[in-house]
Formats: C-alpha cells, structure tokens, sequence
C-alpha cells in the first residue's frame, strides 16, 4: 500500500559518475519534494515541483538536477557525485491548493547513497 | 522567518514510563505544526499535525501533542512508552500563507530501555 515509492532503497556510486534516484506516487498530488539527509540531520529540501513547475532552493548545488516527466514520477540526478554526497535522499509528496494550504507532505522510505 | 527548537538531542525512557519530547516554534504567522518519526533507515512518518483547530492534537501511536501559543511551544508526550518507539522524533513548522514549506528541528532520538 505504499503511496510514495523510491526505488532502489540502497544506491552505491563512484565518485563522478552519475547517478539517477526515482520516485513514483499513487497520491495524485501535484507537489513532490526532493530533500537530503545526511547522517544526524534534518531532512534539507533540494527543491520541489509544483506541477510542471520547478523550484530550487537556493543553496541546492548544481551538481543536482531533477525531472518530472508526469504527475506520478520525479527523479532526482546527481551528475558528478562527491564523497559529500552520501546521504539518504527522501522525496515526498502533498496536495497543494490555494483553498487550502495546510496540506501534509507524505515521504517515500528515501534511497540510501553510498559513494564510493 | 519560522524556526524549530528542538530542545533535547536525546531522550532516553524506560518502557512503561511517559515520553516528552519538547519543541519550540517561531513563527511570523499562524504556523501549521507537525511532528514526525524516523524509525532506522526508513522515511518518515507523520504523527500528528496541528492546523489551528483543537489545541491538544491526538495522534498515531498513543501520541499526542499541545500547541501551547503563549509559551510558542507544541510539545509531544505519550502516557507509556513501547520499545517500537525508539526512533528519530523531529518537530516541523511551515507557514500557513503561500507555499508550504516545511522547516525541520534538529530532531529527538528517543531510546526507550527495558
């Protein structure tokens, strides 16, 4: 019954060589989220979609990259990972409306990367 | 700016004994509120949310929560601790205007011991 799904769960890279994290929801929400965990911290928020429309956060390096095809899919691309770069990545889903704006944000079970 | 204080980095609780974790908000507007938990290696989960209804929130879980104004606190509390509890707790703030974005606290990491 999971309604944000990411696959895989677990992602090993080399240092430089691209990487692609997907995310898929049965939600029908119109926003989904990509944030970064590093270990013992708060989720930080990469940027979100809102639609078709993408919205970086302004301290999200350029090393990172997503793609929303279509409502249900979004996938996050790491194009020259770092050592750094090791975190656990979650994405998140919410309806958003301007009727109602206090809206929750469901997570997906996030994808562990490890570079190496 | 709305910001999150979560006051303990951990918080440790025999099993059967009442669980606070605690947590300060600042906020410009009436602030939405949730809390969050984090078993290992897992996404997570929401808890409770608070969203200018009732001030005492009841959760999953036997969880609860009260959004306490004056004191800009929402503290979470649970009567008896279970050994699933021990998990990551982090308290979220998003602003109830424009765009929901959620700020996080550092998060609780709750040990609960037999």
């Amino acid at each position: 019954d999971a309604m944000v799904i990411q696959n895989p769960r677990y992602q090993v890279t080399q240092f430089g060589k691209p990487v692609t994290l997907s995310c898929s929801q049965t939600l029908n929400h119109n926003v989904m989220y990509w944030y970064q965990q590093k270990s013992s911290q708060a989720p930080k928020l990469l940027f979100h979609y809102y639609d078709k429309d993408f919205n970086n956060e302004a301290d999200t390096p350029d090393n990172f990259q997503s793609r929303r095809p279509n409502t249900s899919f979004c996938f996050l691309d790491i194009r020259s990972p770092g050592l750094g770069d090791a975190a656990m990545y979650l994405c998140a889903t919410s309806h958003q409306n301007q009727v109602l704006a206090k809206n929750i944000q469901y997570f997906g079970a996030g994808t562990r990367l490890s570079v190496l | 700016a709305q910001s999150v204080t979560q006051l303990d980095s951990h918080v440790s609780v025999s099993e059967g004994t009442p669980v606070l974790l605690r947590c300060n908000y600042s906020s410009s507007y009436s602030p939405s509120l949730f809390w969050y938990v984090q078993h290992p290696n897992k996404g997570l989960q929401l808890l409770l949310k608070y969203t200018s209804a009732a001030t005492l929130v009841k959760g999953i879980n036997g969880f609860e929560a009260e959004f306490k104004k004056s004191e800009t606190s929402f503290h979470l509390t649970k009567p008896s601790a279970h050994m699933s509890d021990a998990a990551e707790y982090f308290c979220v703030v998003s602003e109830s205007t424009g765009f929901q974005k959620l700020v996080f606290g550092t998060g609780t990491r709750l040990l609960v011991s037999p």
